[in-house]
């Protein structure tokens, strides 16, 4: 499977600051996704993000508040625009790969934010 | 409205036991169904996956049943190890354009020695 790192891994913000997490892939892949996990709970997604097109937002999220970048087929940045303590969360990229019976997601390691 | 249920948000099994996890789905046009394993500050790790044209896959220790009458999948894992000690998550997802996964709450499972 693809290999996806975050960066950053972990961080620290100020309310009312943005900040832009990056994803990068090992291999080009057409559909990437990014979630939200906030404390306690399952995994959200909040857009997918295609090469080539606008980011799809599902209901609850607005471009305004994440907006997404996807350069290439190996690329892309979630920013978190003027967070408050309800973004801290982790916040994850997956990419979908052919993989045994399906199209198959598979997960970076996470960015764990918390919004002072 | 949550279409997919994980009703355990805890498991607790003795090693070289059968771990049986459940996740239940309400929505009919899911027609594949995934498993993530997920350890504290790492992302989801896939599993194993099942189509909803079969009713079972197996994949060495992990083996995922499928009832659509029921709505229900479960994930076997014999025998269990402390490894596999983690959080697990039932995901499913529909066809073409709605391939967007959704969760499950998840179950923490403990294997002891």
């Amino acid at each position: 499977s693809a290999v996806i790192s975050q960066k950053p891994s972990r961080d620290i913000c100020q309310r009312g600051t943005s900040l832009t997490i990056q994803c990068q892939v090992d291999s080009q892949v057409t559909m990437m996704f990014w979630y939200r996990q906030q404390p306690g709970q399952s995994l959200t997604l909040i857009a997918t993000a295609n090469q080539g097109s606008e980011a799809t937002y599902e209901s609850g999220f607005v471009i305004d508040k994440f907006p997404i970048s996807r350069p290439n087929l190996t690329f892309s940045t979630l920013t978190v625009s003027n967070m408050s303590p309800e973004d801290s969360s982790i916040y994850l990229c997956s990419v979908e790969e052919l993989a045994g019976v399906g199209e198959t997601q598979y997960f970076g390691p996470g960015t764990r934010l918390l919004v002072l | 409205d949550q279409q997919v249920k994980q009703n355990s948000p805890s498991l607790s099994v003795q090693e070289g036991r059968i771990s049986i996890l459940n996740c239940d789905y309400t929505n009919s046009m899911f027609d594949y169904f995934l498993w993530y394993k997920k350890y504290p500050a790492e992302g989801p790790t896939f599993l194993i996956s099942i189509s909803s044209i079969k009713d079972k896959n197996e994949d060495g220790r992990f083996t995922v049943f499928l009832n659509k009458s029921a709505k229900h999948l479960s994930l076997h894992i014999v025998p269990s190890q402390p490894g596999d000690s983690a959080v697990y998550f039932c995901a499913a997802s529909g066809s073409g354009s709605a391939r967007q996964l959704t969760f499950g709450s998840g179950t923490q499972l403990t294997v002891l020695p």
